[in-house]
């Protein structure tokens, strides 16, 4: 059974800062998914990570996926306020479009 | 881009009525779309895996009967939750990918939440 695991659950941190969001999986993927969240939103797709070794940017979040280690991170760069939401990796079952969650990352980036 | 599109977004029923979801895909055609449940200040759980012109595939521990999952076209799914419970409360996403897509993107409705009272 396919298990993902996130961490941290909840991250406060100030504007200007780096921080790292993790994001381990237990079985073998080759595809993973970073989504963002705002409270009472649907789901809004950030990246798309298909291969061991992708790695993608966006603004000030970066991606990347080491299959081999079954991990994947979030990077944010010198956080702003519009940053504050929360993050979910997804991992597909196989190939199948089917995702498993991590709990999310609630992030907060105070002024 | 792909779009999928969910209706209603909210919707507030009493108790023991039945409440529909319409899951479509915009500018595209899904053979296969998927509905997850999201509870507040949690994460998303598949459901079940809803097939064109065959039955749809539940999650274990998903009542079938109570959550009737109909893909009539290859641009519409619906969830039907029957006789709904306060229990049933919810957030209601349903994604699909678009087929033939390398980039391996899966596309998300807006979401339904439901409020049973």
């Amino acid at each position: 059974e396919l298990k993902v695991e996130q961490n941290p659950l909840f991250l406060s941190m100030q504007e200007g800062k780096n921080y790292t969001i993790y994001c381990n999986y237990s079985t073998t993927s080759d595809r993973l998914y970073w989504y963002r969240q705002d409270p009472g939103k649907s789901l809004e797709s950030l990246f798309v990570l298909l291969s061991n070794g992708a790695v993608k940017q966006e603004g000030r979040l970066m991606a990347s996926l080491d299959t081999k280690a079954r991990l994947s991170t979030l990077h944010i760069t010198a956080a702003v306020h519009d940053l504050s939401a929360t993050y979910f990796c997804a991992v597909d079952q196989g190939g199948s479009e089917k995702l498993v969650f991590g709990k999310g990352t609630k992030l907060t980036v105070n002024p | 881009g792909a779009v999928v599109s969910q209706h209603p977004s909210r919707v507030i029923c009493k108790s023991g009525t039945s409440v529909k979801i319409e899951c479509r895909s915009l500018d595209f055609q899904a053979t296969t779309m998927f509905w997850y449940r999201q509870f507040p200040k949690q994460s998303l759980m598949l459901m079940a895996t809803s097939n064109e012109g065959s039955k749809a595939t539940y999650e274990q521990g998903v009542e079938k009967d109570k959550f009737l999952i109909n893909h009539a076209s290859l641009t519409l799914s619906t969830l039907t939750v029957t006789s709904a419970h306060p229990e049933d409360s919810s957030f209601y996403i349903c994604s699909a990918a678009q087929p033939g897509r390398t980039t391996g993107e899966l596309f998300f409705g807006e979401g339904s939440r439901l409020t049973v009272l």
